[in-house]
Formats: C-alpha cells, structure tokens, sequence
C-alpha cells in the first residue's frame, strides 16, 4: 500500500509552547488529508480535513487558532498545537488519500505536555 | 444524520472464526472501509467493498449489502495477533470518510 510518513513518533513539551506535526505522503498525491486524535481507549476523533491549497474544515469544538493545519502541497500537511497545555497530552494521527480512495495512515504521534 | 454502529467488544477463541458487523445510515455511499488497529498504533487498511458481495483476503473476509446498510469483516483462523480493535468507516456521497467507533476483539487461548 502507499506509505504515509509522519513525524515526530513521539514528543515531549513543556506547556505552554508549540508543536509541530509533519505529514507527508510518500508515493501519492493526497488530496485530502487528515488529522485525528485519540485519547487512550477511545476512537479516533476527526479534528480537521484538508485540501490541498485551501483551508482546513475544522470539525465543531476543535479550536482553529489552537490547531493550526497547513496543507502547503498534495504530499505535506503539518498540524501546529499551539500555547499546548497538559490536557493535549493525545495520540494524534494523520491520513491521507487520493480522491475516493481508502485513506492510509502515518504512524502517528505521541504528544505529552509536562 | 450519519451513525455507523458496530459492537464495542467481542471475545472469541484462539483458531476459532469471528463476524464483525457494521450498519451504517449517511448521506450517500461511495465505499465501505475495514481498518485494523493495534493499541498505540495507528490504523490499517484490510478491506474495501463499493458493490454487494463477499471479498476475500486470505484469512479475512468482507462483505457488503448496500440495500441493507451493512457490512461485516469475517476472521479465520484467529490467531493472538488478531487482538486489536477494527474500525467500520464509510465514504459518502462527498467522498467523506465516517468512522464507527471501532469493535475491541480479544482472543482468548
């Protein structure tokens, strides 16, 4: 299958500052991107959906100036957790897809704010 | 409004055959996902159906009524790898993706 790189795996902040999340697709052209999180024993929550050049569509209670989402070209998208606080502390975790196709996930990311 | 229902938990043994199933209510249907994920990891990609039928994979199976709203992923042969959570997601008529909530599969020796 077509592989999804995101990165960092895993980081620890102190609260208050930022992180950034990179997401790129490897041997395809994403259309959309995702980003989702997941908090221990739980599903996946959608945060955000991505087109390539426009803006992301937050989904209701996500925070727009909290999380910021760039997806600058049909192989990257980046997820910024600003002014990140302990309640963040999350499993979050991109996906990407070509048009209707099934969307492939990044491996992702670990976040923990002390 | 869209809901996609799978059973939260199921139990089954080890070598022994599990059906999961998904029904599913959007606006639309433009192909039915089943995604494999271990605790920590992320999701993976086990099947796809868009037309009614059974699809086969090696020891995993899916199938798909789109006059009914239902699907089901089929395991053989489990084996303790099999343990995971599997997620029912569904492309509607705006090619966007709705997920269940994920059914927790524990297999038992």
């Amino acid at each position: 299958g077509a592989v999804v790189s995101q990165h960092p795996s895993w980081v620890i902040c102190k609260s208050g500052t930022s992180v950034k999340i990179e997401c790129r697709s490897l041997d395809f052209q994403a259309t959309t991107m995702f980003w989702y999180r997941q908090f221990p024993k739980q599903s996946l929550m959608l945060m955000a959906t991505s087109n390539e050049g426009s803006k992301a569509t937050y989904e209701q209670g996500v925070e727009k100036d909290k999380f910021l989402i760039n997806h600058a070209s049909l192989t990257l998208s980046t997820l910024t957790v600003t002014s990140a606080h302990p309640e963040d502390s999350s499993f979050y975790i991109c996906s990407a897809r070509w048009r209707g196709t099934e969307a492939f996930f990044g491996q992702g990311t670990r976040l923990t704010v002390v | 409004g869209q809901n996609i229902d799978q059973p939260t938990e199921m139990t089954a043994t080890e070598g022994a055959i599990v059906q999961i199933n998904c029904t599913y209510q959007t606006s639309g249907f433009n192909g039915l996902f089943w995604y494999q994920q271990h605790a920590g990891e992320a999701p993976t990609f086990l099947s796809y159906n868009v037309l009614d039928g059974l699809e086969e994979k090696g020891r995993f199976s899916s199938f798909l009524s789109r006059s009914k709203g239902y699907s089901y992923l089929l395991l053989k042969e489990l084996q303790m790898k099999d343990s995971a959570s599997y997620l029912c997601a569904v492309t509607d008529s705006n090619y966007q993706l709705i997920w269940g909530a994920g059914t927790k599969l524990i297999i038992k020796p």
